[in-house]
């Protein structure tokens, strides 16, 4: 069964500190992941999906197939940064999204 | 560009009731996704439309159901309300098949509440 598990519900961390939300995923094949984010009052939107391998807003995530991780990773947290976050894995028999439950992410001064 | 539209915003039901929520996707989107955000159970899929047909739907009871029109807009039905039910429910829309790497966008959602 596929599933996806964030392990922390909030994360909290000072500006220009590194921020790691974890992200893991159980699931047979060749998974698609992707992260995505809600800003307060905004809608859900793509922060990053795993087959492009790119940099959004200084995030990257790298794909572990060993660990079966998908971490999302920023050097330097900004205040705007602070969301919620969630990880996604595509679904094989149809291309619905798998979503964990979400990290709060808080960026203090 | 507009984005994916939902309607209504809110709506207050009571329990027994049948509600329709509406999508209206990207224009060039054919695939439609409903999604429910209930209060600590996340985002859970529930139905997945494309071209006009259901492709997959989510581990939801039947009294869940929708349809997609020739235009690409959705319908989500859902029969015989329950309290449980109480969620916002989004709606996404993206590029048809056959990636399944095609981005999803997301509306606004409709924020549902059985009494």
């Amino acid at each position: 069964a596929q599933r996806v598990t964030q392990p922390e519900k909030l994360l909290s961390v000072f500006k220009g500190a590194p921020v790691e939300l974890k992200c893991n995923y159980s699931y047979s094949g060749s998974p698609e992941l992707f992260w995505y984010v809600q800003y307060s009052r905004q809608r859900l939107q793509l922060l990053l999906r795993h087959i492009s391998r790119e940099s959004i807003k200084g995030f990257t995530a790298d794909l572990n197939k060993g660990e079966t991780s998908f971490h999302l990773k920023k050097p330097f947290a900004q205040e705007e940064d602070s969301a919620m976050y969630y990880c996604a894995l595509s679904s094989p028999s149809g291309y619905a999204l798998n979503f964990g439950k979400g990290t709060s992410l808080l960026v203090t001064p | 560009e507009a984005g994916v539209t939902q309607s209504p915003t809110h709506l207050i039901k009571t329990r027994g009731q049948q509600v329709t929520l509406r999508c209206s996707p990207i224009s060039g989107h054919t695939s439609v996704y409903w999604y429910q955000q209930a209060l600590g159970l996340g985002l859970q899929f529930l139905l997945w439309y494309d071209e006009g047909e259901e492709r997959n739907r989510g581990n939801f009871p039947p009294r869940f159901s929708g349809r997609q029109f020739p235009n690409y807009s959705s319908e989500l039905n859902v029969n015989a309300l329950e309290l449980e039910d109480s969620a916002l429910y989004l709606c996404a829309s993206s590029l048809g098949q056959p990636r399944s790497s095609y981005e999803q966008y997301f509306g606004p959602g409709t924020r549902l509440t059985v009494t």
